[in-house]
């Protein structure tokens, strides 16, 4: 079946640092991959997404290119604010035409001034 | 995007009783799903809610336990029947517009304590 393994957290940085957190999955067939986020005392929000290898998602500053030959979908930010600070969950749906998401386990991301 | 609300947005339950969850959507949506979320975890898919028919569940999650209704294409409901402290999660409703771009939107989640 399918999953999705994220670096584990919490993950604290210094505002203006580097961000990554490492995602990989385990997928039959050509998943669609996304990254969500939740915000302290928020709902689950849609941040970014890529349908297709090689494809690349972009929102609010932060990047993930779908990398079949390694299985991965590695969510980066140049320069992280204290606005960022959220639980950030990296999932994937089952093919085309599928909306059932497989979530990984989340990574907590706190970034201080 | 959607709006989604859900009913109630936190309760304290006992053990033994079943609660009903209720999500609304602000638009009519092809597709309807209930996840969960145990303290500290990750979601976890409980069913596809299908208008009109039975709703369709994941492996580990029956329909004696976590019946689903449907009745249309802006509302669904989750009961968690015979609970216990196990059951204590956050309850998630997500819809999907379109089946093209399998984009799922959220609801703000049901915080389940049962004692």
């Amino acid at each position: 079946g399918n999953s999705v393994t994220q670096m584990e957290g919490p993950v604290t940085l210094s505002e203006e640092a580097f961000l990554t957190i490492n995602c990989t999955y385990t997928a039959t067939g050509y998943p669609s991959l996304f990254w969500y986020v939740q915000y302290p005392g928020e709902g689950l929000q849609l941040l970014l997404k890529a349908t297709k290898a090689d494809d690349k998602g972009s929102n609010k500053g932060f990047e993930a290119t779908y990398r079949k030959e390694t299985t991965s979908f590695h969510l980066e930010k140049g320069s992280v604010q204290v606005s960022d600070s959220a639980v950030y969950f990296c999932a994937l749906t089952r093919g085309a035409g599928s909306y059932q998401l497989t979530f990984g386990k989340g990574t907590k991301l706190s970034v201080i001034p | 995007s959607a709006v989604i609300s859900q009913k109630p947005s936190r309760d304290i339950c006992q053990r033994g009783t079943s609660l009903t969850i209720q999500c609304q959507v602000d638009s009519q949506v092809t597709m309807m799903f209930w996840y969960r979320q145990q303290p500290g975890q990750s979601l976890t898919l409980i069913a596809t809610a299908n208008q009109g028919s039975e709703a369709t569940y994941e492996s580990g999650f029956v329909i004696d336990k976590f019946p689903i209704s449907r009745p249309n294409l802006t509302f669904s409901t989750l009961t968690v029947s015979n609970m216990s402290p196990e059951d204590s999660s956050i309850y998630l409703c997500s819809v999907g517009r379109d089946r093209e771009f399998n984009e799922q939107f959220f609801g703000p989640g049901t915080r389940l304590t049962v004692l």
